[in-house]
C-alpha cells in the first residue's frame, strides 16, 4: 500500500545534541510536509516542499532545517535541540498544494530531550 | 488571520447515539475546511473536506459535515457513533493568506469518548 513511513517512532536525544527525523512516501507526491505537535495542542506547520522548492513558516526556528534530496524522502534536521522541542513531529505529503487534495499524514516520531 | 475554534475539549457519547463535533473557523477569503481524526500515538487520517458545492459534506467512516456559511461553522456529525470513534478529531482551515496557500490550520482539537 502507498504510504507515508517515519523513523524511528520514538526518538531520544540530549540537550543541544543534533538529531535527524525522517521520512519517506510511497505517493509520489509533490508536497512534503514537516508539522510539529506539542502534547495536548494542533498541530503547527514548520515548513514544507514543493518538489526541490523549500518554503519555511515565517515563525520556524532556525533551529529547525529541513533536506529533500529527492521525491520521496525527507529529512527534519534539528540542529540543537532544546527541551521546548520534545513534541510529536508528523510529515505530511499532498499531490499539489491547491485544497482539492488532500494531506497523507504519517505515524509520526515522537521526540523526547533530555 | 485565519483561525479555528473548537469550543468543546472532550464529547462524550453513548454508543448508538448521534454525535456532533463543533467547529466555527475565521478566514479573510473562501474558506477550504478539513476534518481529520487522530488515535493515540498515530498520525493524522483524512476524514472528508469542504472546498465548494453541496453544503453537507459525506466523508469516511459515516462520518459527515456540514458547512454554514453565515454561522460560519463546520460541525463534524455521525447519525450513531462506535465505541471505535474514540478519537481526538481536528477540524482544519486552509491558510490562502500564506504565500504558497498551503498551510493548514488546525483547531486545538475535540476528544470523542464513546462508551458502549
Amino acid at each position: 500500500d502507498a504510504m507515508v513511513i517515519q523513523n524511528p517512532r520514538y526518538q531520544v536525544t540530549q540537550f543541544g545534541k543534533p538529531v535527524t527525523l525522517s521520512c519517506s512516501q510511497t505517493l509520489n507526491h509533490n508536497v512534503m510536509y514537516w508539522y510539529q505537535q506539542k502534547s495536548s495542542q494542533a498541530p503547527k506547520l514548520l515548513f514544507h516542499y514543493y518538489d526541490k522548492d523549500f518554503n519555511n513558516e515565517a515563525d520556524t526556528p532556525d533551529n529547525f532545517q529541513s533536506r529533500r534530496p529527492n521525491t520521496s524522502f525527507c529529512f527534519l534536521d534539528i540542529r540543537s535541540p532544546g527541551l521546548g522541542d520534545a513534541a510529536m513531529y508528523l510529515c505530511a505529503t499532498s499531490r499539489e498544494m491547491s485544497p482539492l487534495y488532500e494531506q497523507y499524514f504519517g505515524p509520526g516520531t515522537r521526540l523526547t530531550v533530555t | 488571520a485565519q483561525s479555528v475554534a473548537q469550543p468543546e475539549d472532550q464529547v462524550n457519547v453513548a454508543e448508538g447515539n448521534p454525535l456532533t463535533v463543533k467547529c466555527t473557523y475565521s478566514v479573510s477569503g473562501n474558506p477550504y475546511l478539513f476534518w481529520y481524526v487522530q488515535y493515540p500515538n498515530r498520525g493524522l487520517q483524512f476524514l472528508l473536506k469542504y472546498i465548494t458545492g453541496d453544503n453537507l459534506v459525506k466523508g469516511s467512516y459515516g462520518f459527515e459535515a456540514e458547512f454554514n456559511k453565515s454561522q460560519t461553522s463546520f460541525h463534524l456529525k455521525k447519525p450513531s457513533a462506535l465505541v471505535s470513534d474514540s478519537a481526538l478529531y481536528f477540524c482544519a482551515v486552509r491558510d490562502t493568506s500564506n504565500q504558497a496557500g498551503t498551510a493548514l490550520i488546525f483547531g486545538k482539537g475535540t476528544t470523542l469518548s464513546v462508551s458502549s
